[in-house]
């Protein structure tokens, strides 16, 4: 598969474990973020998406937390599971045409 | 199924050869966009496409090329000026204003030899 989490933060915890990824964004004028999950060899997925006007979105097994004060976003996943294994990136969306991407978190699930 | 295609999924070339990556949407969505993605590297923009006959650069564009002539196919060009081609590409979709929730493909692996 494609080596896409060489030299990446990475987060290990055990299966049942629930994660909280980190994501600090750029700029302030961003209204928009998003989560992606890539397994190794694919394409990013969509995980959970949050506006500037919320702070806290959930999903299923997954929240978002936005922190518009110091720029800071997370990803909850609760109950890890083998199958969460995979880099996981923050985006954020700024009011132009594009997404701007960090670089993203290997997160590694042990059963 | 709808979604996005990309082919080849692995393509090898030779150092001077221009090549070109498929990119094929049957979300009927407007805006289309080329990533590309280096090992322990963010995604990196590289041109896109908000409607047919019409593209931008992105943050890397120099050594590719795009067209946009139909609104479901988004092929990239890379050409011999891209001075360090070896990446995983990335075509992505959707039909919201800003790029929100684009849609990916499962990328092409480009390999120079």
């Amino acid at each position: 598969g494609e080596s896409v989490g060489l030299h990446l933060p990475t987060l290990s915890v055990q299966e049942g474990d629930n994660s909280i990824i980190n994501c600090a964004y750029s700029n302030s004028a961003s209204d928009y973020f998003i989560w992606y999950k890539q397994e190794s060899g694919k394409g990013p997925q969509f995980i959970i998406d949050i506006r500037s006007n919320m702070d806290k979105r959930q999903g299923q097994r997954v929240t978002v937390l936005l922190n518009k004060t110091v720029k800071h976003l997370s990803l909850q996943i609760a109950a890890t599971q083998p199958g969460d294994s995979a880099v996981y990136f923050c985006a954020e969306n700024s009011g132009y045409s594009t997404l701007t991407f960090g670089k993203g978190t290997m997160l590694l699930v042990s059963p | 199924d709808g979604g996005i295609t990309q082919s080849p999924k692995y393509l090898f070339r030779k150092e001077g050869q221009n090549v070109t990556l498929s990119c094929e949407q049957n979300l009927n969505h407007d805006a289309m966009y080329w990533y590309r993605q280096d090992p322990g590297q963010g995604l990196r923009l590289i041109y896109y496409s908000q409607i047919v006959n019409d593209f931008q650069k992105g943050d890397i564009a120099e050594g590719y090329s795009v067209s946009r002539e139909k609104k479901e196919s988004f092929p990239l060009t890379v050409t011999s000026a891209q001075k360090n081609p070896t990446a995983f590409y990335l075509c992505a979709s959707t039909g919201l204003a800003g790029g929100r929730e684009l849609f990916f493909g499962e990328g092409s692996r480009l390999t120079v030899l």
